[in-house]
C-alpha cells in the first residue's frame, strides 16, 4: 500500500521555464516531507524539506509548497536547467514512528530541454 | 557529500547462495538505514539502525538480515539469496532522529542480481 504517491513518471520541460512535481500521501501522521534527486549509478541526495507547521519552504530555485487538507505537496523549480534533469523523489515520515523512517514515492522522471 | 561507501558496487549471485553488503561511513552517523529501490516502489526500507548492536525491522524485512557491531559499519545479509531480491540497494545514514528535522543522506548503492 503506497503511503506516498507521485502520479506522474516523468515530465518534460523547456530550460528556463518552470517545472512542477507533485506528490500525494495518504496517511495523515506524517509531519516532515523532503525530496530528493537522483542520477542514474548514484544514490539519492537531499534537495529540500518543509515541516507539516509550514506551507511553503524555498532554497534558490526550489520552492516546495505543502496543503496538509489535500494531502498534497509539490516542488518547484524555477527557472528549469539541464542540470536538473533527474528522477526526483518526494518522501515523507512521522515523528509518532520509532526511527527516522522514509516512506517514499516511485519516483518522476523530469527532462529539461535545452 | 557524506562520507558513506558500499561494497560491492555490483554483485551477480546465484538463488540459494548467502550474500552480504557492507555500508561505510566516515560520519559517526549514529542511525544507519537500509533501502532497496523497485521499480514501481521507490525505496522501501529493510531494516535500520539506532546504534551499535540495536536493530529493528523495515518495511520490507523478510528474507534479510543486518548487523552493526561498530559505529561505521552496517551489513545487510541476505542468508539465501531469492531472484525476488535482485534490487538496488541503498544505505543511508542521519545524525538524529525524530522531530522530523534531520535528513538521511544516501551511499552510492549496490546493484544486486540474484538468477
Amino acid at each position: 500500500d503506497q503511503q506516498v504517491k507521485q502520479n506522474s513518471p516523468s515530465l518534460s520541460v523547456q530550460e528556463g521555464r518552470i517545472s512542477i512535481l507533485n506528490c500525494d500521501y495518504t496517511n495523515s501522521m506524517f509531519d516532515y516531507f523532503l525530496w530528493y534527486k537522483k542520477y542514474p549509478a548514484e544514490g539519492p541526495t537531499f534537495l529540500i524539506s518543509i515541516s507539516s507547521i509550514k506551507d511553503k519552504n524555498e532554497d534558490g530555485r526550489f520552492t516546495v509548497f505543502l496543503n496538509k487538507s489535500a494531502k498534497h505537496l509539490s516542488l518547484h523549480i524555477v527557472p528549469s536547467q539541464p542540470g536538473d534533469s533527474a528522477v526526483y523523489f518526494c518522501a515523507a515520515s512521522s515523528d509518532q514512528t520509532g526511527a527516522n523512517n522514509l516512506f517514499f514515492g516511485t519516483g518522476t522522471r523530469l527532462t529539461v530541454i535545452p | 557529500d557524506a562520507g558513506i561507501t558500499q561494497s560491492p558496487r555490483h554483485k551477480v549471485t546465484e538463488t540459494g547462495t548467502p550474500v552480504t553488503l557492507r555500508c561505510h561511513q566516515t560520519e559517526n552517523h549514529r542511525y544507519m538505514y537500509w533501502y532497496r529501490q523497485d521499480p514501481g516502489h521507490g525505496l522501501r526500507l529493510i531494516h535500520y539502525s539506532y546504534g551499535v548492536k540495536d536493530t529493528d525491522k523495515g518495511e520490507v524485512s523478510d528474507g534479510y538480515s543486518v548487523s552493526r557491531s561498530k559505529t561505521e559499519d552496517f551489513l545487510l545479509t541476505l542468508e539465501s539469496a531469492t531472484s525476488s531480491q535482485t534490487s538496488v540497494y541503498f544505505c543511508a545514514i542521519s545524525r538524529q532522529r525524530g522531530s522530523g528535522t534531520d535528513t538521511q543522506y544516501f551511499g552510492p548503492g549496490t546493484r544486486l542480481t540474484v538468477l
